[in-house]
């Protein structure tokens, strides 16, 4: 069965330094691997996905990812953490064959002036 | 603004009560997924409808139901509520495409559901 894991449900950064939220996923078969923005009170966005085309995947806002099958990891990045990066975070993956997607539990993301 | 619609807002209703909660999916999606998210449970799968038929089901409760009409839009219904429903309802459409595994998901703002 599919599933993904995000370490740190509260990451904080100062805002120029790096950006790195960790998901890591467990699937049999190759996995669509999605991370999702939810910002205060709003629904989620989609800011990338992995589609089994390249393993560097990038996103919106200066986002990107990359797909480790070795590490069985997507980990989110943005090299300059900005104010308006403070969200919540969600690594997601679908479930092959099913049409049902399953989603981490969420790493807050605090910017630090 | 992702171009879902979900209404109302806000319910505030008590318990044993049932509710409906209404999604209006952005023009041309097929597929709309209903989601529930709490603090102690996170963003859960509860199903997915595309095109008016039941595709996938995830963590939806026996009290809960949803359908999706002609035009398209979907609703909710949660039953016999009892205080663990109050949460966070998101609905989210989709193209639907045939594989649509790898379909991006547009989340409207969500109904905060309380339950008394």
């Amino acid at each position: 069965a599919q599933s993904v894991t995000q370490l740190g449900s509260h990451v904080s950064v100062s805002e120029g330094a790096l950006v790195l939220l960790r998901c890591n996923y467990s699937s049999s078969v190759p996995p669509y691997l999605f991370w999702y923005v939810q910002y205060p009170n709003q629904g989620l966005q989609l800011l990338l996905k992995y589609t089994s085309a390249a393993t560097l995947v990038k996103g919106i806002n200066g986002f990107e990812a990359e797909f480790k099958k070795s590490e069985t990891s997507f980990h989110l990045t943005k090299p300059s953490a900005h104010m308006s990066d403070a969200a919540e975070y969600f690594c997601a993956v679908s479930v092959a064959g099913t049409y049902k997607y399953i989603f981490g539990t969420g790493t807050r993301l605090k910017v630090l002036a | 603004d992702s171009g879902v619609t979900q209404t109302p807002k806000h319910l505030i209703t008590a318990t044993g009560q049932r509710v409906t909660l209404r999604c209006s999916p952005r023009s041309g999606d097929l597929s709309v997924y209903w989601y529930q998210q709490s603090l102690d449970q996170g963003l859960q799968f509860l199903i997915q409808y595309y095109n008016g038929e039941e595709r996938a089901k995830g963590n939806i409760l026996e009290r809960f139901s949803a359908q999706q009409f002609p035009d398209l839009h979907s609703e909710l219904n949660l039953s016999s509520l009892e205080l663990g429903d109050s949460a966070l309802y998101f609905c989210a459409s989709s193209v639907g495409a045939p594989s649509g595994f790898t379909d991006t998901q547009y989340f409207g703002p969500g109904t905060r559901l309380t339950v008394l």
